[in-house]
């Protein structure tokens, strides 16, 4: 199985700040990387895919890139509504397996 | 618009069967694949498997195989998560997620989510 890991496991921000997370994975998946947002008591949703293709609907704040195992989501300026935790996930193949997660939380 | 929407929480003891269900509305059903994700109790997402409605076809991740059945019934736009004994350590969050075909394939949209607990 391909692991996917996350940095931080948890971090603290305020309001405005910049934000950025890492996501690895432990072999090339070429682009295959999908970002989700989670709220408590929520289900997961669909933030980027692709590595770096905005969905639809989802705030333009939000931003993805890298390609073969190391990729980054930014939060541009972090809004009240961005506190949760966020997983990557790769669809190069089966079995797809998601990261341990990211909790972003108020600083 | 798209929406799937899951049975309500369930509440069994360990041994016992359970099928929980998605149904889908608001798209062609069979032109998506249905993903079912647990999340147990403060923990992160795990992929269980996966299933192609138009025929059945399933993924399983070997974490989950011989454990678990995905099926589906297409004539009612239904997904379905069983088991035939449940285990106390089954106590979780079930999502359905439908699954984009094609290259890059991700979950678009989700269900509310199922809880299942097992104690005896």
């Amino acid at each position: 199985d391909i692991q996917m890991t996350q940095s931080p496991s948890s971090l603290s921000a305020s309001v405005g700040d910049r934000v950025t997370i890492t996501c690895r994975a432990s072999q090339s998946i070429s682009s295959y990387l999908n970002w989700y947002q989670q709220k408590p008591g929520k289900a997961p949703k669909l933030l980027i895919y692709a590595a770096s293709s905005l969905q639809s609907g989802a705030p333009s704040r939000f931003s993805g890139s890298g390609s073969g195992t190391d990729f980054t989501l930014t939060i541009s300026s972090l809004q009240p509504e961005d506190f949760a935790t966020y997983y990557c996930q790769q669809s190069y193949t089966t079995p797809r397996t998601f990261g341990q997660g990211t909790k972003v939380e108020i600083k | 618009e798209v929406q799937l929407v899951q049975s309500g929480a369930e509440v069994k003891k360990p041994g016992e069967s359970l099928r929980i269900s998605c149904k889908a509305s608001g798209y062609s059903f069979t032109s998506y694949w249905i993903t079912w994700v647990r999340q147990m109790p403060g923990k992160g997402l795990e992929w269980m498997g996966r299933i192609d409605p138009s025929d059945s076809y399933t993924n399983y991740s070997p974490s989950f195989q011989g454990h678990v059945t995905i099926s589906a019934d297409k004539s009612i736009s239904t997904a379905y998560l069983q088991w035939s004994s449940l285990k106390a350590s089954d106590t979780a969050m079930y999502y359905c997620a439908r699954t984009t075909s094609g290259s890059y394939q991700h979950f678009d949209y989700w269900g509310q989510g199922t809880l299942v607990t097992v104690s005896s």
